[in-house]
């Protein structure tokens, strides 16, 4: 079965704290990964993709197949962080997009 | 940047009534459209996918009679809850991939309140 799982609902940590939400996967192939972001009052957009490797808003994340984990660390983090991460996974064979999302994780950065 | 909209942002209608629910690509031509429904503090729940001209494909236990889904043109999609009932009361979400498949680009969402 294809699953995310995200073990925190809620994380919180003080300004210029090290941060790392949790996701792991369950899927039988070689899915794509995905994190994405909802500020308040905002829509859910695109954070960052295990594909293309790159740092987001200081933000990365790995793909460790071993684990079937792709936890979101930053080192620093910063009030404006602050917000609903949630983790996804697009079936590799599926050029069609399909999602599927974990449970979410509020990060909340207190000053 | 792809813009995606929702209209209504939020609709209050009475039990047994149909609702519609219109997703737009503003700015670009969505290829593939997607529904979602959101409880409270909780996770996005795939409803459907929809191609333009074609049949949407459903989750499992999502019910195809109940939520239709017609996707008109690569602008537009619009999901229509029928006989509504105070479970249907919801955050209702739309998103669309254009080019790039993989980045789905969400709209703001619908609140639904069925009473």
């Amino acid at each position: 079965a294809q699953r995310v799982t995200q073990p925190e609902k809620l994380l919180s940590v003080f300004k210029g704290a090290p941060v790392e939400l949790k996701c792991n996967y369950s899927y039988s192939g070689s899915p794509e990964l995905f994190w994405y972001v909802q500020y308040s009052r905002q829509r859910l957009q695109l954070l960052l993709r295990h594909i293309s490797r790159e740092s987001i808003k200081g933000f990365t994340a790995d793909l460790n197949k071993g684990e079937t984990s792709f936890h979101l660390k930053k080192p620093f983090a910063q009030e404006e962080d602050s917000a609903m991460y949630y983790c996804a996974l697009s079936p590799i064979y599926n050029q069609g997009g399909k999602l599927i999302f974990g449970q979410g994780t509020e990060l909340s950065v207190k000053p | 940047g792809a813009v995606v909209s929702q209209h209504p942002s939020r609709v209050i209608c009475k039990s047994g009534t149909s609702v519609k629910i219109e997703c737009r690509s503003l700015d670009f031509q969505a290829t593939t459209m997607f529904w979602y429904r959101q409880f409270p503090k909780q996770s996005l729940m795939l409803m459907a996918t929809s191609n333009e001209g074609s049949k949407a494909t459903y989750e499992q236990g999502v019910e195809k009679d109940k939520f239709l889904i017609n996707h008109a043109s690569l602008t537009l999609s619009t999901l229509t809850v029928t006989s509504a009932h105070p479970e249907d009361s919801s955050f209702y979400i739309c998103s669309a991939t254009g080019t790039s498949y993989y980045e789905q680009y969400f709209g703001p969402g619908t609140r639904l309140t069925v009473t």
